[in-house]
């Protein structure tokens, strides 16, 4: 069973479109999280939920909207894609908060979005 | 801030030791995660530091000191399979290195 799992693996849509990304963890976790991957491999977080609640919420342009309707599912919804948007989305869970004790992050296998 | 520093490349042969350096401002530090991160998949998870000294996993080894804001990871007896990216992040914030990508060659 995969402990992370993201769909879709890969998206290429227009500029202007609406796109979301969906993330589900089977490991209990309580903490979700949304990393940006970019042409030059650098991992920004993005976003972080714990039970459904907004923890962490970088500098990210607010046509990105994560959703969490439950602690297993933490989805990512983007508005008005832009060309610099294309970059590899990874979806990560832990046990704990960033701060305490976290536990490790188990990331997903990723799902490259690219827009034209 | 909360900078975190690594080389961007490093190539050493296989069979040999390589070690990996990784710096950071220590205002607000708590611990530091290595991942390892293969071409077009995952990063998944190698080591977890909070204490000063080194931490000892088969052929993989990390080491921090918290009062110099300094951590490295330690590869040991090289394999091709070890080319990857290797990624140390701040557990306090979770926010990732810029990862430093590792060759190993024959």
């Amino acid at each position: 069973d995969t402990a992370v799992s993201q769909t879709p693996k890969y998206l290429v849509t227009q500029m202007g479109n609406d796109k979301s990304i969906k993330c589900e963890q089977n490991l209990g976790h309580d903490t979700m999280y949304w990393y940006k991957q970019d042409s030059k491999k650098f991992l920004k977080i993005m976003f972080s939920y714990n039970n459904k609640e907004l923890i962490i919420n970088e500098t990210v342009p607010n046509r990105f909207s994560p959703k969490s309707p439950d602690k297993a599912h933490l989805n990512l919804h983007i508005n008005s894609l832009e060309l610099g948007d294309s970059a590899v989305y990874f979806c990560a869970s832990s046990r704990g908060l960033a701060g305490g004790n976290t536990g490790e992050l188990f990331f997903g296998e990723g799902s490259r979005l690219t827009v034209l | 801030g909360q900078n975190i520093d690594q080389p961007t490349e490093m190539t050493a042969t296989e069979g040999a030791i390589v070690q990996i350096n990784c710096t950071y401002q220590t205002s607000g530090f708590n611990g530091l995660f290595w991942y390892q991160q293969h071409a077009g998949e995952a990063p998944t998870f190698l080591s977890y530091n909070v204490l000063d000294g080194l931490e000892e996993k088969g052929r993989f080894s990390s080491f921090l000191s918290r009062s110099k804001g300094y951590s490295y990871l330690l590869l040991k007896e090289l394999q091709m399979k070890d080319s990857a990216s290797y990624l140390c992040a701040r557990t306090d914030k979770l926010i990732f290195g810029t990862g430093t990508r590792l060759q190993v060659f024959p």
